[in-house]
């Protein structure tokens, strides 16, 4: 089973700052929390992932509460093109247990 | 640079029939896996593979075989197609341990089963 909670859905104007929840109270110490994003029937696309510092890229932040028990993503400037299934994932990355669950994600839908 | 190429992209199969579902990467990465997405639902690890030689079952294993000789390579098989194995297919691949770009996926194979 997946070890994320998160809301199944979620609106936001475009324009603004798009922040999706996650849960992971039983994260473990050698776990990373990794955001993917799947726009319709493609792939899922690779957004961020940290371990315990907030993290920021070209497409999004990435929050880590200081008992790493949830995180929140953010993407600053939402537009319609940021309408997507968004999954949070936590993953031990390297060795034999090295393999991603996905949940069942939060679709985001941008208002215009 | 092709990133990860899955053959063929569309398949309709009949019950009992078998196939493989290929999935190729150039990226020389050693973490491979299978997932399987239904309609309106999220994606479920069929099988992973953390290098050459070695392959474990994810989530819903029954009913698909896998086999890593390769670094490039990851072939997932059906048996005997079931009408529940109509789903999308898509292969990913990874460098072990935290790669900051994670995973990257195919561009999915659609398999119908009648």
């Amino acid at each position: 089973d997946a070890k994320t909670t998160q809301p199944p859905s979620m609106d936001c104007a475009e324009g603004r700052a798009a922040n999706l929840p996650c849960n992971h109270s039983t994260i473990s110490g050698n776990e990373y929390v990794y955001w993917y994003r799947q726009i319709h029937s493609q792939g899922p696309q690779y957004i961020i992932h940290g371990l315990k510092n907030n993290e920021t890229n070209e497409m999004a932040s990435l929050i880590i509460t200081e008992d790493r028990k949830s995180s929140t993503l953010i993407l600053p400037h939402a537009t319609l093109r940021d309408t997507a299934v968004y999954y949070c994932i936590v993953r031990v990355a390297g060795g034999r247990d090295d393999k991603i669950i996905f949940g069942k994600g939060t679709r985001l839908h941008i208002l215009p | 640079n092709a990133g990860v190429t899955q053959t063929p992209k569309f398949q309709v199969l009949k019950t009992g029939q078998s196939m493989t579902l290929q999935c190729a990467q150039d990226m020389n990465h050693e973490y491979m896996s299978w997932y399987r997405q239904d309609p309106g639902m999220g994606l479920r690890l069929i099988h992973y593979s953390v290098g050459a030689g070695i392959t474990d079952q994810g989530e819903v294993p029954n009913g698909y075989n896998v086999s890593r000789s390769t670094t490039e390579d990851f072939p997932l098989r059906l048996l005997s197609a079931a009408p529940s194995q109509t789903s999308v297919y898509f292969c990913a691949s990874s460098e072990t341990g935290a790669h900051p770009y994670g995973y990257t996926f195919g561009s999915g194979t659609r398999l119908t089963v009648v």
